[in-house]
């Protein structure tokens, strides 16, 4: 059973501070993803990485990073988080290259920036 | 500009009778499409996918349709009980280019299943 775990279910931050995001999956698979959700907004894709230390920008990189240092850890990165950040953060991981493979999503964690 | 629309915000339907939930494509290299389900609070889970080379995938009491031509498809959930109450996102996938399993979503549908 794959399983895709996030450091923490909610977070409180302040504007301008650092925050790390770690996503840790357990199936060995070579794809990573971050997303945000918002209300009305559906999923949006910040980041992806293929392989370790690979990253590609998805459609709303700005004001993020990310690190992939280990297959299994993809750690999201808000350099100086703002309040527009305020969201729910999603991690997914998927197995390969096989066409339309399925993500498997983490629990998510719902950010707080005051 | 969203390539795949769900232009039903929500949906509310009685226990026992279908749902029906809609999704709109724009790009024709999507071969692959995805249905997840998500509640509050939880990541999405995977329900139901199916391949451009159908036009339906069937598992138990959930349907996806697929019409290539009219760059659509449908979840129909026959029959519909309270436990569906969900936000459901269709997700399509294309092969070619750089973005190789990636997903492009929905913004997804609030399903409201009443006794």
């Amino acid at each position: 059973d794959v399983k895709v775990t996030q450091s923490s279910r909610y977070l409180v931050k302040r504007t301008g501070e650092k925050v790390f995001l770690e996503c840790v999956q357990d199936m060995d698979h070579e794809n990573m993803f971050w997303y945000r959700q918002d209300p009305g907004l559906g999923l949006r894709l910040i980041y992806f990485s293929y392989d370790v230390k690979m990253k590609e920008k998805g459609d709303i990189p700005e004001g993020y990073s990310v690190s992939r240092e280990k297959k299994e850890r993809f750690s999201l990165i808000l350099e100086s988080a703002s309040t527009n950040q305020t969201s729910m953060y999603l991690c997914a991981s998927s197995g390969g290259t096989v066409i339309g493979e399925t993500q498997y999503f983490g629990p998510g964690t719902r950010l707080l920036v005051l | 500009d969203q390539q795949v629309k769900q232009n039903s915000p929500s949906l509310s339907v009685q226990e026992g009778r279908i749902s029906i939930l809609n999704c709109d494509y724009t790009n024709s290299m999507f071969d692959y499409f995805l249905w997840y389900k998500k509640y509050p609070a939880e990541g999405p889970t995977f329900l139901i996918s199916i391949s451009s080379i159908k036009d339906k995938n069937e598992d138990g009491r959930f349907t996806v349709f697929l019409n290539k031509s009219a760059k659509h498809l449908s979840l129909h959930i026959v029959p519909s009980q309270p436990g569906d109450s969900a936000v459901y996102f269709c997700a399509a996938s294309a092969d070619r280019g750089s973005t190789l399993g990636r997903l492009y979503f929905g913004r997804g549908t609030q399903l409201t299943v009443w006794p």
